[in-house]
């Protein structure tokens, strides 16, 4: 099984600031990762998947960046309704299983 | 505009099933994988299985191995999760979600989520 671990787990940042989000994995899982945005009450919502490559819809200011074991999630200048839990998510093809990493909440200082 | 639409909130007794299901609405069905994430209260995202009904094709977290069924009625675009055994560790929201791209044996990214689905167990 393969374990991702996200750092910090809290992050605590002002608007316009710069977020970087740290996921790492247990073993390589090549690109095949996801991030996701998730705020309260709501279904998480897909940012970025194959490592690198933003979703429909998603602002230029979220950017992916890593293959292996290590990747990031850079938000390049906070907006205040990027305070949320962002969740990174792999994908492995032997066991073919799906596992998240624990969340990093990024929060208003 | 695509839709996954989930069923209402369960309350069911420890050691008893809940089957909870997810309709599509618009688009194609069964050339795109759905899975099934879960979350407890305060808690992370937790993935169960998935499946991809043009493959015929199931695959499950290890974790939920011999509790979990995961169906899907392509007659009705309609995904089923069943669970048995159920504890109280299984209170949790239930998500259906449907991978971002067609035909992948190996989804990897859901860009289209239901609402939820809270499944409660308590004696």
């Amino acid at each position: 099984e393969i374990v991702l671990t996200q750092s910090p787990a809290t992050l605590s940042l002002s608007p316009g600031e710069r977020a970087t989000l740290s996921c790492r994995a247990s073993q390589s899982v090549g690109s095949f990762l996801a991030w996701y945005q998730q705020k309260r009450g709501q279904a998480p919502r897909l940012l970025i998947y194959d490592a690198s490559n933003r979703a429909t819809g998603i602002p230029a200011r979220f950017s992916g960046s890593g293959s292996g074991t290590h990747f990031t999630l850079t938000i390049s200048s906070l907006e205040i309704e990027d305070f949320a839990v962002y969740y990174c998510q792999q994908r492995s093809y032997w066991p073919p299983e799906v596992s998240f990493g624990g969340g990093t909440k990024v929060e208003i200082k | 505009q695509v839709q996954l639409v989930q069923s209402g909130a369960e309350v069911r007794k420890p050691g008893s099933s809940v089957k909870v299901s997810c309709k599509a609405s618009g688009g194609t069905f069964s050339s795109y994988a759905i899975s099934w994430v879960r979350q407890a209260p305060g808690q992370g995202l937790e993935w169960m299985g998935e499946i991809i009904p043009v493959f015929n094709t199931t695959n499950h977290s290890h974790k939920f191995q011999g509790r979990v069924a995961i169906t899907a009625d392509e007659s009705t675009s309609t995904a089923y999760m069943a669970l048995s055994g159920l504890r109280s560790d299984d209170t949790a929201v239930y998500y259906c979600a449907r991978d971002s791209r067609q035909y992948q044996l190996l989804p990897v990214a859901a860009d289209i989520w239901g609402q939820g689905t809270m499944v409660t167990v308590s004696s």
